[in-house]
């Protein structure tokens, strides 16, 4: 099935620093939504985009709608042990059903 | 608590075994998603619920995946005949409204049933 490609595939960095991920895809969507997931659990929304060109931030978490429709950054600021996970991009389309179609995730690991 | 539930949260399975994956949602939530999560991967939609009607059901990988939702709450996805190949963790999400109202739209997910397939 379809999956948005996302990058990179995982990351290791020191506590304090700043993490980036993005998303692309080859069709539009018209919402863009983060999630993250952590063992055994289902993800849970982060952050969600409505409108392209839009910023919006969740405490250390900022995230980026481009204006293509196409892709979207997130950026986690000053990371912390407790940021551990799977990140994962989703594009929605709310005029076909609000599935959401998934990128293959993002495997943060933090170092203390 | 007030979240999506599912269960079981683990089953085994033979191959050839049919399996029911039951999913609660959130009391009161229109729209109901099942998602299948292989190893390693993001999650794939498989089909979507609007109260009882099933308005999606192009995800399912082949007819050997049934799901139903009959007083428009709990929903069962069942799988028969199951392959090696099902092995998955199974995601049931619900929200508020079906109707693009972005507000509404927030899918909340249960837990998931990780099914393996021997």
């Amino acid at each position: 099935g379809q999956q948005l490609n996302q990058s990179p595939q995982s990351m290791f960095i020191q506590e304090g620093e700043d993490v980036s991920m993005n998303c692309t895809s080859s069709s539009i969507f018209n919402t863009w939504l983060w999630y993250k997931q952590d063992p055994g659990e289902g993800p849970v929304l982060l952050i969600a985009l409505y409108k392209a060109g839009e910023l919006t931030s969740n405490g250390r978490l900022t995230a980026q709608f481009g204006i293509t429709r196409k892709d979207s950054f997130l950026n986690i600021s000053a990371s912390i042990p407790s940021d551990v996970g799977i990140y994962f991009c989703a594009g929605q389309d709310n005029n076909a059903g609000n599935m959401l179609t998934f990128g293959g995730g993002t495997r943060l690991m933090v170092k203390p | 608590g007030a979240g999506v539930s599912q269960s079981p949260r683990y089953k085994v399975a033979k191959r050839g075994q049919d399996v029911a994956l039951r999913c609660d949602p959130i009391s009161g939530h229109v729209s109901l998603f099942w998602y299948q999560q292989a190893l390693g991967q993001g999650p794939e939609f498989l089909t979507y619920f609007q109260n009882e009607a099933q308005l999606d059901k192009s995800g399912l990988p082949s007819d050997r995946f049934f799901a139903e939702r009959p007083e428009g709450s709990v929903s069962t996805l069942k799988i028969q005949r199951t392959q090696q190949e099902d092995s998955a963790v199974y995601l049931c999400a619900s929200s508020l409204s079906g109707e693009g109202r972005r507000l509404y739209n927030e899918q909340f997910f249960g837990p998931g049933t990780r099914l393996t397939v021997l």
